[in-house]
C-alpha cells in the first residue's frame, strides 16, 4: 500500500545551519505531497505542498521538490532559526476524499 | 474565517472507561472531517473520515467509533478504553474541492 517514510529524529542544529529532512513515498501514480509542521503546543499546519512531479513547494524559507525519479520530497532550509524548532511531518494524498498518509514525524531542535 | 475546536486538550482515563472526544468546525459548511491518531513513536494514522452527516468511513479496525450528528460536528467514541488506545488524537477538516487539511490542536489521551 501507499506509505511515507521520513528520517527519524531528533535533529539538533545550531542556528543558521542548513537543514535537510528526508522524505520518500510509495504510491501508485503521482500523489500530491505535503509538509506539515507542528509547533510546541499547537496543532498541525500546512508548511508547503507540491501537486505534480518537479513542482517545488516553498514557504517561510523552506523548500521541497517533488522528485518522481527518486520518489522523494525532501525538506530543506538554508539557515534555520530557533523559532523553527518543531515537529515536521511529510504526507501524501491517498485514495480520494483528501485523505492523508503521514510519515512518523521528525523533531527539529535549533539552539542558539 | 474558519476555525476548528477540539477538546479536551488532555485526558487521563482508566482502562474500561468510555471515551468521547468532540470536534467542531466553524465558518464553513459541508466539510470533509477526519480523525487521526499518533501513537508513541509512530506517524499520524487516519482512523475515520466523513463526507457528510451520518456518513462515516473507518480506515482501520479498532476499539473506537465515530459519529457525525451535525454538519460541523465530529465525535470520536469508545465504550471501553484499552491501554493501546493511548495516543495523540487530531481532528481535521477540508473543503471537498481543496487539497489542504486544517487541524485542531489535538487531544492527548492516556489510558491507565
Amino acid at each position: 500500500g501507499n506509505s511515507v517514510t521520513q528520517m527519524e529524529g531528533p535533529v539538533t542544529l545550531s542556528e543558521e545551519a542548513f537543514l535537510t529532512i528526508n522524505c520518500t513515498y510509495t504510491a501508485t501514480g503521482y500523489p500530491s505531497l505535503f509538509w506539515y509542521v507542528q509547533y510546541p503546543g499547537e496543532g498541525l499546519q500546512l508548511l508547503l505542498k507540491a501537486t505534480k512531479a518537479d513542482d517545488k513547494g516553498s514557504n517561510k524559507g523552506f523548500e521541497a521538490t517533488y522528485r518522481k525519479e527518486t520518489t522523494s520530497f525532501h525538506l530543506e532550509k538554508g539557515s534555520v532559526q530557533v523559532s523553527d524548532s518543531a515537529v515536521y511531518f511529510c504526507a501524501q494524498l491517498s485514495g480520494g476524499y483528501n485523505k492523508l498518509i503521514f510519515g512518523a514525524g521528525t523533531r527539529l531542535a535549533v539552539h542558539p | 474565517s474558519q476555525t476548528i475546536h477540539q477538546w479536551p486538550a488532555t485526558l487521563v482515563q482508566p482502562v474500561g472507561s468510555p471515551l468521547s472526544l468532540e470536534c467542531t468546525v466553524e465558518g464553513t459548511s459541508n466539510p470533509n472531517l477526519y480523525w487521526y491518531r499518533q501513537a508513541a513513536g509512530r506517524g499520524l494514522q487516519l482512523l475515520f473520515y466523513s463526507v457528510g452527516i451520518g456518513q462515516i468511513s473507518s480506515e482501520v479496525p479498532q476499539n473506537l467509533s465515530a459519529s457525525r450528528p451535525q454538519d460541523r460536528q465530529f465525535i470520536l467514541s469508545s465504550k471501553k478504553l484499552l491501554l493501546s488506545d493511548s495516543g495523540f488524537y487530531l481532528c481535521a477538516w477540508s473543503v471537498k474541492s481543496g487539497l489542504e487539511a486544517f487541524f485542531g490542536q489535538g487531544t492527548r489521551l492516556t489510558v491507565v
